[in-house]
């Protein structure tokens, strides 16, 4: 699976758009760009996921380059609850692999009131 | 209930005693998982089932034993644990396309915190 990198942290104003870049030059014609997070000791969380085009759901929004090396995960106002550890994880989406999800290091949100 | 519930939510036991933890996804998916979550360690899969049938069981001691009497409900059983046993167990569910391989969106529980003494 492609090697992602991501900043170690970010602050967002509490309402405005948090924008959470993500990099993975190396990432191949079937892998998809999922995104996970995890808010402090709890289970990590499904956010949304994309191949090439852009994806939107009711928590985000998904933006991923034309040449697919990186993407932006864009929560449109945040909250305070949205304060986590965000994961940006690169695997191929279907196949006979294994169900384990990697989780690097992510990046730190905090949201400010 | 809705999403994936756990219970017990903390749970303190000795390296003697016999406890269980469970899961129960309302999601109406067909794939359950349990994973370990250690203090600044990665997520480990420990087990899979898909259509109630076990399909990965990741190296995890004996003393660690799966149950999934049916797609809605997971078991994790534990005896002779050891200290270092002691983490975040976090069970998780996911709508599995057998044939079609894998899916990677996994819906979580907020989790089981397990302390060995």
């Amino acid at each position: 699976d492609a090697k992602t990198t991501q900043p170690t942290s970010m602050d967002c104003a509490e309402g405005r758009a948090a924008n959470l870049p993500c990099n993975h030059s190396t990432i191949s014609g079937n892998e998809y760009v999922y995104w996970y997070r995890q808010i402090h000791s709890q289970g990590p969380q499904y956010i949304i996921h994309g191949l090439k085009n852009n994806e939107t759901n009711e928590m985000a929004s998904l933006i991923i380059t034309e040449d697919r090396k990186s993407s932006t995960l864009i929560l449109p106002h945040a909250t305070l609850r949205d304060t986590a550890v965000y994961y940006c994880i690169v695997i191929q989406g279907y196949g006979a692999g294994s169900y384990q999800l990697t989780f690097g290091k992510g990046t730190k949100l905090s949201v400010i009131p | 209930e809705t999403g994936v519930t756990q219970t017990p939510r903390h749970l303190v036991m000795g390296m003697t005693n016999k406890k269980s933890l469970k899961c129960e996804q309302h999601l109406g998916h067909n794939a359950m998982y349990w994973y370990k979550q250690s203090a600044k360690k990665p997520l480990e899969l420990m087990f899979v089932y898909s259509l109630e049938e076990r399909v990965e069981n990741n190296s995890v001691p004996s003393r660690f034993s799966p149950e999934c009497p049916n797609s809605s409900h997971l078991f994790l059983h534990l005896h002779t644990l050891q200290p270092e046993d002691s983490a975040l167990y976090l069970c998780a569910s996911s709508q599995d396309r057998r044939g079609g391989g894998v899916t990677y969106e996994q819906y979580f529980g907020p989790g089981t915190r397990l302390t060995v003494t």
